[in-house]
């Protein structure tokens, strides 16, 4: 069993659709949660971090973390063709940087 | 956020021929830099961590023989692919904490390695 569950997709929504990705982890001592977002051919960029459990919000971006359910997500509110790329999970148990990511969840959004 | 510059971001080579990629902080200093591989509908896989001035870290399975790490420069990390084979074919990025202690990563654009 891999350390980080990730559906790789692709997910295919309508424009202005709101979109949930979803990861769940296995090793209850992760507490740094990460979203990047990946476009074809370049490197991934922070979109989300959070620590330990709850909310966070940023612009039509909202993380959430369940620790008890070992499960995170990211909603994409209103969400744009241009948000069409491929959204990696991390996490990480201290501040080494040791990072343990997802497969990463391809989306395409239609317009 | 911090800046890491990777290049090239696509390189074809022959089998059998070197090929070296450069990751540079340009408004940082790093001291250390992360180095990963990612195949086609893969996680990125974290292949060492290179420190400045000093060897890098290689994670199990990496070969260090292989897979040359230089970091002699606060600004500068390289990472050599020397005797590549088409296997070795991936996708490779660098990151770095951008000078933060926050635990977030910053990462090169990636370069695109084809060997024929």
């Amino acid at each position: 069993q891999k350390e980080v569950e990730q559906d790789p997709g692709p997910l295919s929504v309508p424009e202005g659709a709101i979109v949930s990705l979803n990861c769940t982890y296995s090793n209850s001592a992760f507490q740094y949660f990460m979203w990047y977002r990946q476009y074809s051919r370049k490197g991934p960029e922070l979109l989300m971090y959070t620590y330990s459990s709850g909310n966070k919000e940023d612009g039509r971006f909202t993380a959430q973390v369940d620790k008890s359910s070992k499960y995170i997500s990211l909603f994409i509110r209103d969400s744009q063709p241009s948000d069409s790329a491929t959204y990696l999970c991390a996490m990480s148990h201290d501040s080494n940087y040791q990072l343990i990511w997802g497969a990463g969840t391809k989306l395409i959004i239609k317009p | 956020g911090a800046v890491v510059s990777q290049h090239p971001s696509w390189v074809i080579c022959k089998s059998g021929t070197s090929v070296k990629i450069e990751c540079r902080s340009l408004d940082f200093q790093a001291t250390t830099m992360f180095w990963y591989r990612q195949f086609p509908k893969q996680s990125l896989m974290l292949m060492a961590t290179s420190n400045e001035g000093s060897k890098a870290t290689y994670e199990q399975g990496v070969e260090k023989d292989k897979f040359l790490i230089n970091h002699a420069s606060l600004t500068l990390s390289t990472l050599t692919v020397t005797s590549a084979h088409p296997e070795d074919s991936s996708f490779y990025i660098c990151s770095s904490t951008g000078g933060t202690d926050t635990g977030e990563l910053f990462f090169g654009e990636g370069s695109r390695l084809t060997v024929l």
